[in-house]
């Protein structure tokens, strides 16, 4: 089965300074790569995705960039606020026989200092 | 439009007892999951659903047991709950199992004693 690996597990930056998250994948045939911001006591929720036929997306202060090759992806937070803090994952969707579904990482605590 | 509706909230078992988690979605979506969140464990998966009628295991399934009543519900049942069962359960559901995000309830904090 799939398998992803998410660094850093703790990740402190100034506000107003920019943030990065990396994940990798070890089944080459994912194909779908979402984040996920989980704030305290809260649900997770979608905040970006991307398909393994775009290199890049954007959304606003947010961008996620994949490397099929290396099989990597990443999520890029600009101008960080204080709503910026938060648990980040990252997934991935295997599209082959057997597959179940989304795998997680286990996540990026992002803590935005004042 | 409620989403995925998790009941309940809070829960306090004593080791040994048994309970239902229950989950319901609103959005007509095939896949349902189970998910266990843990500190520096991230979500693990219990079971799913991929359509109804269907349940499979994943990562973590002893000591569970799962239901998918209709298209709308899937409950997760503890027979006899443990210590190592206490945890934050999440629900979720999406329109397919493969290459679709998810939607996830409020979730449900347990603690077993």
């Amino acid at each position: 089965g799939e398998n992803v690996e998410q660094h850093p597990s703790t990740l402190s930056v100034q506000e107003g300074d920019s943030a990065v998250i990396k994940c990798t994948y070890s089944d080459s045939a994912s194909n779908y790569f979402p984040w996920y911001k989980q704030e305290l006591g809260k649900r997770p929720q979608l905040i970006i995705d991307i398909r393994s036929n775009v290199g890049e997306k954007k959304d606003q202060r947010i961008a996620v960039t994949l490397n099929k090759t290396a099989k990597h992806f990443s999520l890029h937070i600009t101008e960080t606020q204080p709503e910026d803090s938060a648990v980040y994952f990252c997934a991935a969707s295997y599209s082959g026989g057997g597959a179940d579904g989304l795998t997680f990482g286990k996540g990026t605590h992002l803590i935005i200092q004042p | 439009n409620a989403g995925v509706t998790q009941t309940p909230k809070f829960q306090v078992l004593k080791t040994g007892q048994s309970m239902t988690l229950q989950c319901a979605q609103d959005m007509n979506h095939n896949s349902m999951y189970w998910y266990r969140q843990d500190p520096g464990m991230g979500l693990r998966l219990i079971y799913y659903s991929a359509s109804e009628g269907t349940t499979d295991k994943g990562e973590v399934p002893n000591g569970y047991n799962v239901s998918r009543l209709n298209k709308r519900e899937f409950s997760l049942r503890l027979e006899s709950a443990a210590p190592s069962q206490t945890s934050v359960y999440f629900c979720a559901s999406s329109e397919t199992l493969r290459g679709l995000s998810y939607t996830f309830g409020s979730g449900t904090r347990l603690t077993v004693v």
